[in-house]
């Protein structure tokens, strides 16, 4: 089945590391994404990871795939307020069709 | 790179009238997606296109919508009969064909039917 889930909410403060976990079923999906939505706007590309990879760093975010557990996360370094949005997890199908989570709200307190 | 474009960004609508939204995609994409996303969930997909080619429709996808991308660049999504439950975030997003290129999004045609 095609079943992607998400915490609904992560409040951190600012400086600190947050870390947005995702769980999916299906063991054939070829990629993993993170997309990042702001109020009112659509669905900004943060990073992705193919399923043979274990681990993505892009400055500072780092991505950790666990294929055997079908567990997925995001980690923000350093959270800043404008790190304040919905992170949505996302998994492939074929021909890219991508199924997503409900999104993590992430909150940043100062 | 201008990204994915969407027009209009809102529309309110009454119930019963038809409405039509646009998307122009990056430029040399040729792989063209519409996605729904109603309040508090992740969007969900609607259809997709390659090239001019409709090669895949959701069952969420009712008689009532209709998908086009007659020259293989800018497409429309036409709702018949409008809904109260049509009311939601429609986006847009594009890309090439082959599994390693992402999908990029434009920020969407909110929909709001009373």
């Amino acid at each position: 089945g095609e079943d992607v889930e998400q915490s609904l909410f992560l409040s951190v403060r600012e400086g600190d590391s947050s870390v947005i976990n995702c769980t999916y079923t299906d063991s054939s999906s070829t990629y993993l994404y993170w997309y990042k939505q702001e109020p009112g706007a659509g669905l900004q590309l943060l990073t992705y990871i193919f399923s043979n990879m274990d681990m993505k760093q892009d400055q500072r975010l780092t991505v950790l795939l666990n294929k055997k557990d079908k567990h997925l996360s995001l980690r923000i370094a350093d959270t800043q307020t404008g790190d304040s949005a919905i992170y949505f997890c996302a998994e492939s199908k074929r021909a890219q069709k991508l199924v997503f989570g409900q999104g993590t709200r992430l909150t940043i307190n100062p | 790179d201008t990204g994915v474009s969407q027009n209009p960004r809102h529309k309110i609508t009454k119930r019963g009238q038809n409405v039509t939204f646009r998307c122009d995609p990056i430029s040399e994409h040729n792989r063209l997606y519409w996605y729904r996303q109603t309040l508090g969930q992740g969007p969900e997909f609607l259809t997709y296109f390659q090239n001019e080619a409709q090669l895949e429709k959701s069952r969420l996808l009712s008689d009532r919508f209709s998908a086009e991308r007659p020259k293989g660049s800018f497409s429309t999504l036409e709702i018949q009969r409008t809904e109260q439950g049509d009311s939601a975030m429609y986006l847009c997003a594009s890309s090439l064909s082959g599994d390693n290129s992402p999908l990029h999004f434009g920020n969407g045609t909110r929909l709001t039917v009373t």
